[in-house]
């Protein structure tokens, strides 16, 4: 069975922090990708990255990183001197080669305080 | 460049009444469609999936469904709502497995 568990429900940090997410996941497939969303309060969901099982190399886009280590199954992201507009609730998601659904991790609510 | 659409943004309605929240994709054709809905503070749940006009597949047993009447076009319907309705909908087309959002429909069933 494949699952996606976020362990951390919510997350509070003062602004300019670093914090990471944390996404550990499960499947028998060889092939996959993981992908981090990003659900701001207006509700639409933005596409953030995605990482296909063949390519551990860690990612970085501005102020935003992501490790991916499938040693440990994980598939962490790290945001860098976090800002207010960060303030949002963070998806981690996986789809394997033998199940077209995207199976959805429960999420991380981010609050970074001013 | 694609975008996809959904509407309405909001919408109240009393128990037992009909429901039809439609989505449509631009610069795309033939797109995987899918409808999710995700109740308050709580994940995603899929409820539908269209690989094409006319296909459907349900994933959860409800009162909803939905159809593909064009290539582009989704819509989600309901003949009587139930409380148990009220949640935010929203709409998503994939391209190589990476899944895209429209902007959802926030529904209050009373």
């Amino acid at each position: 069975a494949q699952k996606v568990t976020q362990a951390q429900t919510e997350i509070s940090v003062v602004e300019k922090e670093d914090v990471t997410l944390d996404c550990v996941y499960e499947t028998r497939d060889t092939t996959y990708y993981l992908f981090w969303y990003k659900q701001p309060p207006s509700g639409e969901l933005v596409f953030l990255i995605r990482r296909n099982s063949f390519d551990e190399q860690n990612e970085i886009s501005g102020r935003y990183s992501w490790n991916f280590q499938k040693s440990t199954s994980s598939f962490n992201f790290t945001i860098t001197a976090s800002q207010v507009v960060d303030s949002a609730v963070y998806f981690c998601a996986l789809v394997g080669d033998s199940n077209y659904q995207l199976i959805w991790g429960a999420g991380t609510k981010l609050i970074i305080k001013p | 460049s694609q975008t996809i659409h959904q509407w309405p943004a909001t919408l109240v309605q009393p128990v037992g009444s009909p429901l039809s929240l439609e989505c449509t994709v631009e610069g795309t054709s033939n797109p995987n469609l899918y409808w999710y809905r995700q109740a308050a503070g709580r994940g995603l749940q899929l409820l539908f999936y269209s690989v094409g006009i006319g296909q459907i597949s349900s994933e959860v047993p409800q009162n909803l469904s939905a159809s593909r009447p064009q290539d582009r076009q989704f819509i989600l319907s309901s003949k009587k709502l139930l409380l148990s309705d009220s949640g935010f909908y929203l709409c998503a087309w994939s391209f190589e497995d990476t899944q895209y959002f429209g902007p959802g429909t926030r529904l209050t069933v009373l």
